[in-house]
């Protein structure tokens, strides 16, 4: 059964860079059959797309963000990573990490990790 | 960029009854439409994919109509544990892009 694991700090000061990793167990992700994909939640509001990863390497992601966002794949510890610099206080969220299934059907992200909150502040 | 615009925001419902989630898409995306269940502190879990699909184990009584613009999601007999929150999300961009609902609280 394919399980996702959110990890890293919980706490980043403004201007500085918020790094995550999710880590996959029960697949591979250098699987072609699956996007790896970020989605944020700030607290009491909604779901947002952050971006993709495909196991080629190619990535996605939100132009609203309106600055670079950094996914990676590490296939030697079959993690994938968000980088997100310069945060401010509007990047506190909860963090999710999920796959984004697309063969044969629409794309759709099944499973979710369990999420991690993420509190910008000095 | 694609909007979806869940309504309402919000419904009060009780145990039994038949409840129905509407999703518009500011666009034509065919049946790129997948509806999410979120309960507190909780992820999201998929329901319903390609905008009629059931994922698999989620019970029958969760259903996904629409195509184009509009979209439904229909609970026909509400259970104590389906109370919680629903989005619509679009995958109907390429390369992806995609865009969630506002969400829809189901309350007692």
């Amino acid at each position: 059964q394919l399980q996702l694991q959110e990890s890293g700090p919980g706490l980043v000061k403004p201007s500085e860079t918020l790094s995550l990793i999710c880590s996959v167990s029960g697949d591979s992700i250098s699987n072609d059959d699956y996007y790896w994909g970020w989605i944020r939640q700030p607290p009491g509001k909604g779901l947002e797309w952050i971006g993709n990863v495909y196991y080629s390497g190619s990535t996605y992601h939100n132009p609203s963000l309106n600055r670079r966002v950094i996914i990676a794949l590490d296939t030697s510890k079959n993690q994938f990573s968000l980088r997100l610099p310069s945060v401010t206080a509007a990047d506190t969220a909860i963090y999710y990490c999920a796959r984004d299934l697309f063969r044969i059907f629409p794309h759709r992200f099944d499973p979710w990790g369990q999420g991690i909150l993420v509190s910008v502040s000095s | 960029d694609i909007q979806m615009t869940q309504s309402p925001s919000s419904l009060s419902a009780s145990v039994g009854d038949r409840v129905t989630i509407t999703c518009r898409a500011s666009q034509n995306i065919g049946n790129f439409l997948n509806w999410y269940q979120q309960k507190p502190g909780k992820a999201p879990n998929l329901l319903i994919y390609a905008a009629a699909r059931l994922q698999t184990g989620v019970p029958s009584r969760f259903s996904g109509t629409g195509f184009g613009t509009e979209f439904n999601l229909t609970i026909s007999s509400l259970q104590p544990e389906d109370f919680a929150t629903y989005y619509c999300q679009e995958s109907y961009t390429t390369p992806p892009f995609y865009t969630f609902g506002q969400g829809t609280k189901l309350e007692i």
